[in-house]
């Protein structure tokens, strides 16, 4: 089994709906992101945790909610879809215990499709 | 505004041959910086990462050199295989906060 675990992998969703990627990890790491990847622009990141109680904004958080319901699980809230936001999300963990810049483990990826 | 930059987007490379993928920066501050690669259909993978503290630091084929006066770095794969064929992200951090900031990749391509 993968260490993160994205679900779903592949969605397809209207315009203004709501969905929610689901993020769950098995490191045991307090620190969780969420970042999403579009062509020419690499990994920008949406939100991060350092813990259960910690939230905070990445560079594009407009558009986007995150909830932290556990130290293994962060999901990513779309409120109202909208096409550009059409792209490659990923959750990574990593462990801010061992050492300041560890690295992160990412999961496989979901792929979002708003039409 | 792009602080970590990858300028090429791609870059083929024979078999056998070295592969040099180059990453240049624009914030001092960063302190710490990494290598992931990136197979499709696959999350980003740690691959090397180096301190702001020096200038070198080698894992077998994979070397990453830092040039903090010109804010670069690069990464040398030596010899080059055909799984390295990948994207390869350069990425940047503050030391403490693990905000990490992400360059926008060079596809490798090795041909056999």
């Amino acid at each position: 089994d993968a260490d993160v675990t994205q679900t779903p992998r592949n969605r397809i969703t209207k315009t203004g709906k709501r969905i929610m990627l689901e993020c769950s990890q098995t490191k045991g790491h307090d620190r969780m992101y969420w970042y999403r990847q579009d062509p020419g622009l690499g990994l920008r990141l949406i939100y991060y945790s350092f813990d259960v109680k910690d939230i905070n904004k990445g560079e594009i958080s407009d558009g986007y909610s995150v909830s932290r319901q556990a130290q293994a699980k962060f999901s990513l809230s779309l409120e109202s879809a909208i096409p550009n936001q059409t792209a490659l999300y990923f959750c990574a963990t990593s462990d801010g215990v061992t050492g300041p810049d560890t690295e992160a483990f990412f999961g496989q990826g979901t792929r979002l499709t708003v039409v | 505004d792009q602080q970590v930059k990858q300028n090429s987007p791609s870059l083929s490379v024979q078999e056998g041959r070295i592969s040099i993928l180059n990453c240049d920066y624009t914030n001092s501050m960063f302190d710490y910086f990494l290598w992931y690669k990136k197979y499709p259909a696959e999350g980003p993978t740690f691959l090397i990462s180096i301190s702001s503290i020096k200038d070198k630091n080698e894992d077998g084929r994979f070397t990453v050199f830092l040039n903090k006066s010109a804010k670069h770095l690069s990464l040398h794969i030596v010899p080059s295989q055909p799984g390295d064929s990948a994207v390869y992200f350069c990425a940047a951090s503050m030391g403490g906060y693990q905000k990490v900031t992400f360059g926008t990749g060079t596809k490798l391509q090795v041909i056999p």
